[in-house]
């Protein structure tokens, strides 16, 4: 059983659309994170969030942690080409040791022009 | 400053042989973690050390073990390898401080197992 659920797995849109992506679990992280990883090269971080219902903003990104910490979302506007990518979430469970990150599945986007 | 960097980029084995994945941390970080990728899957949590020592550890069996030099650069080993640890290979250095640690990922290591 996958300890925090992204959905959707694929997801594949025209330039311009908006998007979100869910990332659920029934445990409460102390901190949570999101990443994005091209072909070929490890993860970057995108944002961490470490209050509950904190909403942060990184360009057309918007970032929400769960007012309870257990869920979060990701919000893209008007996405771009180069906004393709796998997106992962990743959280820290409340009394883990630094860098235990626990990771969702992913979800892989496409935009096409 | 430089990154995190992984060596090899790629490696092919056979089953039952060991491997040994080499991690540079990023200058002044005090804290290295190993992450296995399978294809479509996200990063599943190895272990960790701190300071040369293990310091947590995720559902891997021991013939996963690693090592932390004074320099903080790390390794992975692999004994007696099955077709199912192809995979990538990640490393990730942090600075451990206060309540929240931002993790550096290296490119990481693709291992094929035959």
């Amino acid at each position: 059983t996958q300890l925090l659920e992204q959905s959707p797995q694929f997801l594949s849109i025209q330039e311009g659309e908006n998007l979100t992506v869910y990332c659920n679990s029934s445990s409460v992280f102390s901190s949570l994170q999101w990443y994005r990883q091209e072909p070929g090269e490890g993860p970057v971080l995108l944002v961490t969030v470490v209050t509950g219902g904190e909403v942060k903003k990184l360009k057309r990104l918007t970032f929400q942690f769960g007012d309870a910490r257990k869920d979060s979302s990701l919000h893209i506007t008007a996405a771009q080409t180069g906004d393709t990518g796998l997106y992962l979430c990743a959280g820290r469970k409340a009394g883990t040791s630094y860098g235990k990150l626990t990771f969702g599945q992913g979800t892989i986007l496409t935009v096409h022009p | 400053e430089t990154g995190v960097t992984q060596s090899p980029t790629h490696l092919i084995k056979t089953r039952g042989q060991q491997v040994t994945l080499r991690c540079s941390s990023q200058s002044g970080h005090n804290t290295v973690s190993w992450y296995q990728q399978a294809l479509g899957q996200g990063p599943q949590f190895i272990f960790q050390y701190y300071r040369e020592e293990e310091n947590g550890r995720g559902n891997f069996p021991p013939r996963f073990s690693g090592l932390q030099f004074p320099n903080y650069s790390s390794e992975l080993n692999v004994n007696a390898l099955e077709l199912d640890d192809s995979a990538l290979y990640l490393c990730a250095s942090s600075l451990a401080e206060g309540t929240t640690d931002t993790q550096y990922f290296g490119p990481g290591t693709r291992l094929t197992v035959l």
